[in-house]
């Protein structure tokens, strides 16, 4: 069975420090990838969406990127956390070019307070 | 004017209630996701529905096409069904999902 894991659980950073948040798929490949932020008491944006290792398409400018080293491995990153950069990020992958890819499976999150 | 909308935004209910969770949506779509979110943070796929009714255990979503509106209910609601569920929709023009901001719902013993 296919499993997401996402590390750290909570990070408290802050401003103007670095960031890295790791996503990690098991038991799937080639699967897409997501990176999503909500902010509190807002919906979930998409950051960040991968097809395959180093592709990697931008939804909102912002001083985060990802990067995908390998092919279930998905990075969230920054050079300068800013304040606003606070909330709950998550990944989320689903299989391509199969009758489920429209369903997605969200890791357990990371809750980020930028301070 | 977001292009999804859901309401309400907050619901209380006393256990046993039947509970209703409605969202609107303004693209065309592909499919339609109901999740739900816990208290810690987790999010877990409910529903995914392209037309009709699904329904799993006290869980039902319906969706109509044409008026771009589904509805997520909760049989005889129970304390443990208390979290936020999010509308999703997935626009026939892309592969990324829109998400609507969510219902928070507290059912009381």
């Amino acid at each position: 069975s296919q499993t997401i894991h996402q590390w750290p659980a909570t990070l408290v950073q802050p401003v103007g420090s670095p960031l890295s948040l790791e996503c990690t798929v098991e038991g799937t490949s080639n699967p897409n990838l997501y990176w999503y932020r909500q902010a509190a008491g807002r919906g979930l944006q998409l950051l960040f969406y991968s097809v395959g290792i180093g592709q990697i398409s931008s939804e909102v400018p912002q001083n985060l990127s990802a990067s995908r080293p390998q092919d279930r491995q998905f990075i969230l990153s920054s050079k300068k956390l800013l304040l606003s950069d606070s909330g709950f990020y998550l990944c989320a992958w689903n299989p391509r070019d199969t009758p489920s890819s429209y369903e997605q499976y969200f890791g357990p999150g990371t809750r980020l307070t930028v301070t | 004017k977001n292009e999804v909308e859901q309401s309400p935004q907050n619901l209380t209910a006393q256990e046993g209630e039947f509970i209703t969770i409605n969202c609107s949506y303004s693209v065309g779509i592909s499919a339609l996701h109901w999740l739900q979110q816990h208290p810690g943070g987790g999010i877990v796929s409910l529903f995914m529905l392209s037309s009709g009714k699904k329904k799993h255990g006290r869980l039902i979503a319906t969706i109509n096409i044409q008026e771009k509106h589904s509805s997520l209910h909760i049989t005889a609601s129970h304390p443990r069904d208390s979290a936020v569920y999010i509308c999703a929709v997935r626009e026939t023009s892309g592969s990324r999902l829109t998400f609507g901001e969510g219902t928070q719902l507290t059912v009381n013993p």
